[in-house]
């Protein structure tokens, strides 16, 4: 398994201003990523972030909007910008270890309301 | 591109009686399987994979699954439900005809369990 940890568990936020969410993994990983599970939802992809490359992202989902920072192998930040309403949602950060088992693990996920 | 399907997204089944949820996929190869669960508030937690080799899969708290090629489907089942089972379980798939590592998840279901 994986020890994965999220800050901020959760935050309200005002409409209009950034926040940015840290991921910290217990040990090296190649690729993380970034979740979105919109209230009552499942989970969307949002974009695979590989350390020492441009993050990849799915369908729907800009980098000017979602920009991802991955310094190193054990951490990756998300930013969710200009925020509003339709952002509130649960962030989660996954990666996969241990081989191509596929598994993903999860990160407790943080919660983000937009007033 | 691999696709999944939860029918159901609300189980109530009455405690110790038999819990089945259902999930179908769309690849045109055999994928890897997963169920995840998730607990309120918490992050989703791995029950169970099908990658190759035995078709019944058992996981965590006596959950177990079957990969069925013919129906495309990967059905999960408990024999007797417990009230701690109520959460809500999504279906995943990693399809291998592609370079794509992330999974791509059902919409979920709720199970509830009635005393």
């Amino acid at each position: 398994s994986a020890v994965i940890s999220q800050k901020p568990s959760r935050d309200i936020c005002q409409r209009g201003t950034s926040l940015t969410i840290q991921c910290q993994v217990d040990s090296q990983v190649t690729m993380m990523f970034w979740y979105r599970q919109q209230p009552g939802q499942s989970l969307t992809l949002i974009a695979t972030a590989n350390q020492g490359s441009e993050a990849t992202y799915e369908s729907g989902f800009v980098i000017d909007k979602f920009p991802i920072s991955r310094p190193n192998l054990t951490f990756s930040t998300l930013t969710v910008s200009n925020m509003s309403p339709e952002d509130s949602s649960i962030y989660l950060c996954s990666v996969r270890r241990g081989g191509d088992t596929g598994e993903l693990f999860f990160g407790e996920g943080s919660r983000l309301t937009v007033l | 591109a691999q696709s999944v399907t939860q029918l159901g997204s609300h189980v109530s089944v009455s405690e110790g009686a038999l819990v089945l949820l259902r999930c179908n996929y769309s690849s045109s190869v055999p994928p890897y399987l997963f169920w995840y669960v998730q607990y309120p508030n918490q992050g989703l937690q791995l029950l169970l994979k099908y990658t190759t080799g035995a078709t019944l899969v058992k996981g965590i708290n006596g959950f177990e699954a079957e990969f069925k090629k013919s129906e495309t489907s990967f059905h999960l089942t408990k024999p007797s439900a417990h009230m701690s089972d109520a959460a809500e379980y999504f279906c995943a798939v990693r399809s291998m005809d592609t370079g794509r590592r992330a999974l791509t998840f059902g919409s979920g279901t709720r199970l509830q369990v009635q005393p």
